[in-house]
């Protein structure tokens, strides 16, 4: 099956940097990823939809100057906390649409947990 | 705006049990639902998917349901383990905003 590839799996930063997730389709060509924040005890909220070669389009709510995501080719889509603070601590996954199969099911990567000190 | 709802939000039964879970969308016009697991820090764990021509799906012990005119999914595990033990959700793709989301979730925990 498809495999969506998410880097790093965890990370811990000060307060003030910067992160960057990545997340790799490795053996499909995905026009759309998604990313998704999840809270504790908590269901998966859509941040933002990323479409290969143009900008994301953000949910409601989301700071786009905040989560930076840059969908530069078919296999890979990033997404950057910038100055990150506590409240940007929470776990971050991403998933890829296989751009053969349509509107089809989307395969997620493995999650990034972020704790910003 | 599509909206998903599960019910209930958690769940504690014996080993052995049949269980229902149950998923409520809003807006009908869906491509398909999803039912995923997660368990605790991890991702997701695809289980089922059902295309919104379908009325079901099956796979092993899992079986799920689906009533896109009514707004309505079930996943049914029957003989429940404890390795069942996790985080559900379901998810719907498409209608207007042909987007994945995401309902509130089920826990469940399974006692052996």
């Amino acid at each position: 099956g498809a495999v969506v590839s998410q880097h790093p799996s965890r990370v811990i930063c000060k307060s003030g940097t910067s992160v960057k997730i990545e997340c790799r389709s490795l053996d499909f060509q995905a026009t759309t990823m998604f990313w998704y924040r999840q809270f504790p005890k908590k269901s998966l909220m859509l941040m933002a939809t990323s479409n290969e070669g143009s900008k994301a389009t953000y949910e409601q709510g989301v700071e786009k100057d905040k989560f930076l995501i840059n969908h530069a080719s078919l296999t890979l889509s990033t997404l950057t906390v910038t100055s990150a603070h506590p409240e940007d601590s929470s776990f971050y996954i991403c998933s890829a649409r296989d751009r053969r199969k349509g509107n089809e099911k989307l395969f997620f990567g493995s999650g990034t947990q972020l704790s910003v000190l | 705006k599509q909206e998903v709802t599960q019910i209930p939000a958690a769940l504690s039964v014996p080993e052995g049990e049949n269980l229902v879970l149950n998923c409520s969308f809003t807006d009908s016009a869906i491509y398909n639902l999803q039912w995923f697991r997660q368990d605790p820090g991890k991702g997701l764990t695809s289980l089922l998917l059902i295309q919104s021509s379908q009325r079901e799906q099956t796979s092993g012990r899992l079986n799920a349901s689906l009533d896109k005119s009514s707004g309505r999914s079930t996943l049914y595990i029957a003989a429940s383990q404890p390795g069942d033990s996790a985080t559900y959700l379901c998810a719907v793709y498409g209608g207007a905003t042909n987007k994945l989301i995401f309902g509130t979730g089920t826990l469940l925990a399974v006692q052996p």
